[in-house]
């Protein structure tokens, strides 16, 4: 079946590590995305990218980097930078960035992240 | 900047009643889309329903409706025959257009936590 994986589901950092984040999709989207979730908050755009080798910031970049080597492929690295990384992420791909329709997201199943 | 609001940080409704969940937006734009997503305790999100601006019906899908009411700017959810597999969080969200890299996101609304009781 088609979809996004991501892994891992649950990841302990100490404090002034860096961390990998993995979201893996075989729909053959072009476009993905990394959201970041807060309790009481809605999802917020940390990253996209609309075809390998490019991307962009979203709103909350800052601590953060990605890289698109390969289309199926979106690791997101959480640094040491990032003040509050406690958090859920979530991988989103979708089949182009720009759409004057349903341009719907599909989304892994999320990864927690939970600085000690 | 666009911006999605969703009042009701919480709703409780009895198995097989129907339950409305609401959704104000505010763009400048006039071309623009409304999504609902639902979350359930596992964490992944799932598209229930989509509704563009110059859709002139009210976008259905199964047991979920889309109530828009584009002068008031809102976007209300409403899920009739609410079963108890319906408990989760929902959230409404909008395409923004981003001109200046011809590319879109979704912006998200807090957030509406939805408990069904038998």
């Amino acid at each position: 079946d088609g979809g996004i994986t991501q892994s891992p589901k649950y990841l302990f950092r100490k404090e002034g590590q860096n961390v990998t984040l993995s979201c893996e999709q075989n729909l053959n989207h072009d476009a993905m995305y990394w959201y970041r979730q807060d309790p009481g908050q809605g999802l917020r755009l940390i990253y996209y990218s609309q075809i390998v080798n490019d991307f962009q910031k979203g709103d909350i970049a800052e601590g953060y980097s990605v890289s698109r080597e390969k289309k199926e492929s979106f690791p997101l690295t959480v640094t040491s930078a990032q003040k509050n990384p406690t958090a859920f992420y979530l991988c989103a791909s979708s089949i182009d960035l720009v759409s004057s329709g349903a341009n719907v997201l599909t989304f892994g199943a999320g990864s927690r992240l939970t600085v000690l | 900047a666009q911006k999605i609001t969703q009042t009701q940080p919480g709703m409780f409704v009895q198995e097989k009643e129907a339950v409305t969940l609401d959704c104000t937006y505010d763009t400048s734009d006039q071309s623009y889309g409304l999504f609902w997503y639902k979350q359930p305790s596992s964490g992944e999100m799932i598209f229930l329903i989509y509704q563009g601006s110059y859709d002139e019906q009210n976008a259905t899908e199964g047991r979920y409706s889309l109530n828009f009411q584009k002068a008031r700017k809102s976007a209300n959810l409403v899920i009739s025959a609410s079963q108890l597999g319906d408990s989760a969080m929902y959230f409404c969200a909008m395409r923004e257009y981003l001109r200046s890299y011809n590319t879109d996101k979704l912006i998200f609304g807090t957030g509406t936590r939805l408990q069904v009781f038998p």
